[in-house]
C-alpha cells in the first residue's frame, strides 16, 4: 500500500467544524482510501472510505482532491468524543488479505 | 448491536502458562484477525482467517496459534507466553477482506506475562 503523510497534531474548539487532511502523492488508480480513529483505551473504530467522488456518512465526509493525491476528513461538528488518533489508510483493490497498515495518525483534541 | 467481542479486558498471567483471548463476532463476517499494538511499533497482524477452517500467518505470528472452526469465532492461543508477548491486542473482522469494506475491531485485551 501506497505511503500517506498526517500532521502529527490537530487542536479544534468543540462544536466547530475540523478539517483533518492526508497527503498521498503516490496513490494508484485502484487505491481506496480508508480512515480509522482510535479513541483512548479502546480498538480503532472505521470512520469512511471513498474512491474519487467526496462520502458523506453520519460520522463524517471525505473529500478527495482532483488528482486523489491528498484528501480531507471533514468532522462538521467536532465534540470532545471526537477526541483521538485519526488514521489515513490506503487500501489497493489487490489488497485482499494484507493487514492494514496504521501510521502515526493525527492526534485530535478537542477543546471544550 | 453489530460488534467484535474480545474477552478477557485484562489478564495478567505468568511465563510458560498457556491462555487463550476469545473473539466472537456477529456479523458474519468472513475475514477476522488478530493484531497487536505495542508502543513505537504501531499495530501489527499476528494471525488471519479467510473463512472457515482457512488460517494463515501474519507479520509476527510466532508464538501464537489461532483457529476458525466456526464462522463467529477465532480464539488466540499463546501456548507458553512469555514477557515478550505483553502488548495489547485487538481482534478484527471484515465481511470480505480488500478495500470495499471497512474492520470492525474489537475494544482489546491488555495481556501483561510476568
Amino acid at each position: 500500500d501506497a505511503k500517506t503523510t498526517q500532521p502529527n497534531s490537530m487542536e479544534s474548539n468543540e462544536e466547530e467544524p475540523v478539517h483533518l487532511p492526508c497527503n498521498h502523492s503516490t496513490i494508484s488508480g485502484t487505491d481506496y482510501i480508508h480512515w480509522y480513529r482510535q479513541l483512548p483505551s479502546q480498538g480503532p473504530e472505521y470512520v469512511i472510505h471513498g474512491l474519487t467522488s467526496n462520502v458523506n456518512n453520519r460520522m463524517a465526509s471525505l473529500a478527495i482532491a482532483e488528482d486523489r493525491k491528498s484528501s480531507t476528513l471533514i468532522l462538521h461538528r467536532a465534540t470532545l468524543r471526537d477526541a483521538a488518533v485519526y488514521y489515513c489508510i490506503l487500501r489497493g483493490v489487490n489488497s485482499g488479505n494484507t493487514p492494514l497498515v496504521f501510521g502515526k495518525g493525527t492526534r485530535l483534541s478537542v477543546i471544550a | 448491536e453489530a460488534q467484535v467481542t474480545q474477552n478477557p479486558r485484562y489478564l495478567i498471567t505468568v511465563t510458560g502458562k498457556k491462555l487463550t483471548v476469545t473473539c466472537s463476532q456477529n456479523m458474519n463476517h468472513e475475514y477476522m484477525s488478530w493484531y497487536r499494538q505495542d508502543p513505537g511499533l504501531g499495530l501489527r497482524q499476528i494471525y488471519y482467517s479467510m473463512n472457515v477452517e482457512v488460517t494463515d500467518k501474519g507479520d509476527v505470528p510466532e508464538g501464537y496459534k489461532v483457529s476458525r472452526k466456526e464462522k463467529r469465532n477465532f480464539p488466540l492461543i499463546l501456548e507458553s507466553p512469555s514477557p515478550n508477548q505483553t502488548s495489547l491486542y485487538f481482534c478484527a473482522s471484515d465481511f470480505k477482506p480488500g478495500p470495499l469494506y471497512g474492520y470492525t475491531f474489537g475494544s482489546g485485551t491488555r495481556l501483561t506475562v510476568v
